[in-house]
C-alpha cells in the first residue's frame, strides 16, 4: 500500500517563482493537511481539509493556497515564493470521525529551497 | 507563540538507559496528546497517544505520563536502543478537531 506520495521530493526554485507541491493518498480518508517543518519549531499547520470540496487555515496560511477536488488529492501551491518558505512540507492524512481521535498519516515530505 | 512547548530539544542517552522527552501545554480545551516519531528523510508515524482520562500509557518500552492539573506530559523510552535514534514531536488536540499543534521536537541519540 502506497499510503500517501509526495512530489517531487525536493526542488530548488528562485524567488518570485510559483509551484505546486502535489499530495496523494490512497487510503480514501476524508481529512488531509499540509505542514512545514523547520528546525527548532517543529511541524506547523499551513491548510486543512475535512472532505473534498473544503479547505481552512492553520497556523501559517499566508503565501500558501490549497483545493481539494477530490478525495485523493490536495495541492499545495506558493504563488510568488520567497525565501522564507524554505522548508520541509509534509501532507497527511486521517479518517475524520465525530467524537474519535484519529491517526494522522504523513507522506515522506518534499524538501523546497527558495533562493 | 507555540501552544506546545517541548524539551530539551536534544538528548544523548546510552544503551539501555532511559530517555525521557517533556512537554507543556496551556490551552485546557486540548484533550489527545499523541507522540510522533520521525526518521531521517521520513515523515512523522504515531508512536503512542493519552487521552487526559487516566495518568499513564505504556506500550512495550513507551510510556507516557500525563499531569492535567500541570498540564504537563512526557514520553519515556525504557531500555533505550540505537534503533530508537530518531526526533520525537509531542502534539496536542482538540477532542473531535483535526487541528494538530506540535512542539519543537527532541532529537534522541542512543549510543551503543
Amino acid at each position: 500500500t502506497a499510503g500517501i506520495t509526495q512530489a517531487p521530493t525536493s526542488q530548488i526554485l528562485a524567488a518570485g517563482r510559483s509551484m505546486t507541491l502535489r499530495c496523494t493518498q490512497d487510503m480514501r480518508h476524508n481529512a488531509m493537511y499540509w505542514y512545514r517543518q523547520d528546525l527548532g519549531l517543529g511541524l506547523r499547520l499551513i491548510h486543512y481539509s475535512n472532505t473534498a470540496g473544503t479547505t481552512g487555515k492553520g497556523e501559517v496560511p499566508d503565501g500558501y493556497s490549497v483545493s481539494r477536488a477530490n478525495t485523493d488529492d490536495f495541492p499545495l501551491t506558493l504563488a510568488s515564493a520567497v525565501p522564507s518558505q524554505t522548508s520541509v512540507y509534509f501532507c497527511a492524512s486521517s479518517e475524520r470521525q465525530r467524537f474519535s481521535y484519529n491517526e494522522q498519516f504523513f507522506g515522506p515530505g518534499t524538501r523546497l529551497t527558495v533562493l | 507563540q507555540q501552544q506546545v512547548k517541548q524539551s530539551p530539544q536534544s538528548l544523548i542517552v546510552q544503551k539501555g538507559g532511559i530517555s525521557i522527552i517533556n512537554c507543556a501545554y496551556e490551552n485546557t480545551a486540548f484533550d489527545y496528546f499523541p507522540w510522533y516519531q520521525q526518521f531521517p528523510g521520513k515523515g512523522p508515524a504515531l508512536l503512542i497517544a493519552i487521552r487526559p482520562d487516566v495518568s499513564e500509557k505504556k506500550e512495550g518500552r513507551f510510556t507516557i505520563s500525563f499531569n492535567k492539573s500541570a498540564k504537563q506530559f512526557s514520553l519515556h523510552i525504557m531500555d533505550s536502543q540505537p534503533g530508537d535514534s530518531a526526533t520525537y514531536f509531542c502534539a496536542a488536540s482538540e477532542y473531535n478537531f483535526n487541528k494538530f499543534y506540535f512542539g519543537s521536537g527532541t532529537k534522541l541519540n542512543v549510543k551503543p
